[in-house]
């Protein structure tokens, strides 16, 4: 079955310093990628997204590329600030076949400190 | 548009009660899910739903309930609670043409 795994936290850095948060995927087809984020008591909220190789989706500073050879679609982030502390899901959906159903990983806790 | 929206936001139980967590959500969405986030578990689908009358289980279905009689409203009932429900829930929808999930802000419940 499909299968999202991302590393494990907490990732701790400086503010200003360059964040990556690696994920790699197996599925079936040709699934649609995404990466959410979880602010402290909050749900779930799209970050962004890729819906076939090569594409990159980006959003409020972060990128991600769709990888298809290597499987992965890997957080990046030149210059994190305080504000960025939260839990980073890295998560797939079928786009073709299957289950409408997403998968996600574990998610990662990013910490900032000033 | 509210988006999707949980009642309660906390909610402490004793064991062997039982209650309804509410979800709505505002956008025609078609599929709507229940997760449980549980520290270092991730997301764990409980049930979710296709349509109005169209529901079926996840990973973890045991214990609960729900239905689907109208398109906004996706209700996930407990039966007879326990300790190890305890956990944040969140509600989750999306539309037909899409794959990113909305959620609700989630339920934090204590059953002791």
């Amino acid at each position: 079955g499909d299968s999202v795994t991302q590393m494990e936290g907490p990732v701790t850095l400086s503010e200003e310093a360059f964040l990556t948060i690696n994920c790699t995927y197996t599925a079936t087809g040709y699934p649609s990628l995404f990466w959410y984020v979880q602010y402290p008591g909050e749900g779930l909220q799209l970050l962004l997204k890729a819906t076939k190789a090569d594409d990159k989706g980006s959003n409020k500073g972060f990128e991600a590329t769709y990888r298809k050879e290597t499987t992965s679609f890997h957080l990046e982030k030149g210059s994190v600030q305080v504000s960025d502390s939260a839990v980073y899901f890295c998560a797939l959906s079928a786009s073709s076949g299957g289950s409408y159903i997403p998968t996600f990983g574990r998610g990662t806790s990013l910490i900032v400190h000033p | 548009n509210a988006g999707v929206t949980q009642t309660p936001k906390f909610q402490v139980l004793k064991t062997g009660q039982s209650m309804t967590l509410q979800c709505a959500q505002d956008m025609n969405h078609e599929y709507m899910s229940w997760y449980r986030q549980d520290p270092g578990m991730g997301l764990r689908l409980i049930h979710y739903s296709v349509g109005a009358g169209i529901t079926d289980q996840g990973e973890v279905p045991n214990g609960y309930n729900v239905s689907r009689s109208t398109t906004e409203d996706f209700p996930l009932r407990l039966l007879s609670a326990a300790p190890s429900q305890t956990s944040v829930y969140f509600c989750a929808s999306r539309g037909q043409q899409t794959y990113e999930q909305y959620f609700g802000p989630g339920t934090r419940l204590t059953v002791t």
